[in-house]
């Protein structure tokens, strides 16, 4: 089946431009996740959803960050006023999640990300 | 949460079994051990996960010790495709949201 689709795959933008990346999660998953990986580091947790409930904003750097997740699937996660240091390569990824049993520890699946390049 | 230890690089002959170890020494009893992969320029790409049992899918093999501070991980016969990076990650029941990737293992498998 489809997995998480991710748009656009490249995105080259102006320092003090707002862009908005999107992403499209596996149909029937209720848990989405932002990450973001610098050039040649780890995964960064963003931001997290599940279903109704209000999101994990914990990870996100700063106010110039949201996201949002419409109708419990597509989520786009906005960058306001881009800085050259929010260059990186931004991943959503989703999962069962919920609080059934089993989906707790359901595996994420992750798209290829979008390669945001901020000049 | 609990942080693991993989060592940065490993080379492996095609054909020939990898073996992935992973520290993670203060693992909780609710945490369990994820391994991901990474190919250059694609999103990480889910392996096998478990909880204290050794576990085996189509892919690889995950052998947790009995103290549960270390683990490894085992593709039976490397191909030069399975060249990449891979993350040994541990997830808190009660924390889940929060996937910790650390800099993982690059392996290289050579023919």
């Amino acid at each position: 089946g489809a997995g998480v689709s991710q748009s656009p795959s490249n995105k080259v933008t102006e320092k003090g431009k707002d862009v908005e990346l999107r992403c499209d999660p596996i149909s029937g998953h209720t848990a989405l996740y932002w990450y973001r990986q610098s050039l040649g580091q780890g995964l960064e947790f963003l931001i997290y959803f599940q279903g109704n409930s209000a999101p994990d904003k914990s990870g996100l750097p700063s106010d110039r960050f949201s996201a949002e997740r419409t109708g419990g699937s597509v989520s786009t996660l906005t960058i306001q006023r881009t800085q050259q240091e929010d260059s990186a390569v931004y991943l959503c990824a989703s999962s069962l999640g919920g609080a059934g049993v089993g989906s707790y520890n359901s595996p994420l699946h992750f798209g290829n990300g979008t390669r945001l390049t901020v000049t | 949460d609990a942080k693991t230890t993989q060592p940065p690089s490993m080379d492996c002959a095609e054909g020939r079994a990898a073996n992935l170890p992973c520290n993670h020494s203060t693992i909780s009893g609710n945490e369990y051990v994820y391994w991901y992969r990474q190919i250059h320029s694609q999103g990480p790409q889910y392996i096998i996960h478990g909880l204290k049992n050794n576990e085996t899918n189509e892919m690889a093999s995950l052998i947790i010790t009995e103290d549960r501070k270390s683990s490894t991980l085992i593709l039976p016969h490397a191909t030069l495709r399975d060249t990449a990076v891979y993350y040994c990650i541990v997830r808190a029941l009660y924390n889940f949201n929060k996937f910790y990737f650390g800099s993982g293992t690059k392996l290289n498998v050579k023919p």
